[in-house]
């Protein structure tokens, strides 16, 4: 157990819909980072938070975004939604922003798209 | 950050060290080496990461050549349940970009 917990763990949607996936940190860690893992294109890395603030940006679509809470937990919108953005999505965290520190990776929420 | 090349698959028999390559030839001097497992489907875990000096912790041994061009993770007792894609990966070490590249990773697979 990583001390990362992501919220749900199974998703299942219309095409068109909007859901949110839901990532709490382990107790400590600052950084939050989303990553989405489908079939086709293995682990790809979304987007990083920083103590509230966006930090970094990947392979992220315009019809999802993320934001990060006061309580450090943070959410990623998905709006939308298309076949192809049925997959795991992963949460990780660490305690601060940078390349030496070690992300802890959550269980994931399997999104289906129908 | 570096690329690195795995081989695709490897087997490993229960019980045997499993010893698994990656390259990284155009590694820099302040990136690290970074290994994860991810058992089908289930969150990446971390196992371990080094930058110059081999490293030791309770799940595996990475040794890191002088050059720093290639590194090997060592299971030493390789039981069913590492049976796992093993991500390598090099990172920039410093503060400006905290993502992880993953690249496809070996597939070990440990037989009885």
């Amino acid at each position: 157990d990583s001390g990362v917990t992501q919220t749900p763990k199974h998703l299942i949607t219309a095409t068109g819909q909007r859901v949110t996936l839901r990532c709490s940190p382990r107790s400590g860690d600052l950084s939050v980072y989303w990553y989405q893992q489908s079939l086709d294109q293995g682990l790809q890395f979304l987007i990083q938070y920083y103590n509230g603030e966006e930090r970094a940006k990947g392979n992220i679509l315009e019809r999802f975004s993320a934001q990060q809470f006061p309580d450090l937990h943070s959410e990623l919108n998905l709006s939308s939604l298309e076949l192809g953005d049925s997959a795991l999505y992963f949460c990780a965290s660490s305690v601060e922003a940078g390349g030496a520190d070690t992300q802890y990776f959550g269980p994931g929420t399997r999104l289906t798209v129908l | 950050d570096a690329k690195t090349t795995q081989p695709t698959s490897m087997d490993c028999a229960e019980g045997r060290a499993a010893n698994l390559p990656c390259n990284h030839s155009t590694i820099s001097g302040n990136e690290y080496v970074y290994w994860y497992r991810q058992i089908h489907s289930q969150g990446p875990q971390y196992i371990i990461h080094g930058l110059k000096n081999n490293e030791t912790n309770e799940m595996a041994s990475l040794i890191i050549t002088e050059d720093r061009k290639s590194s090997t993770l060592i299971l030493p007792h390789a039981t069913l349940r590492d049976t796992a894609v093993y991500y390598c990966i090099v990172r920039v070490g410093d503060d400006s970009w905290g993502k992880l590249q993953f690249g496809a990773g070996t597939q070990v697979v440990v037989t009885p």
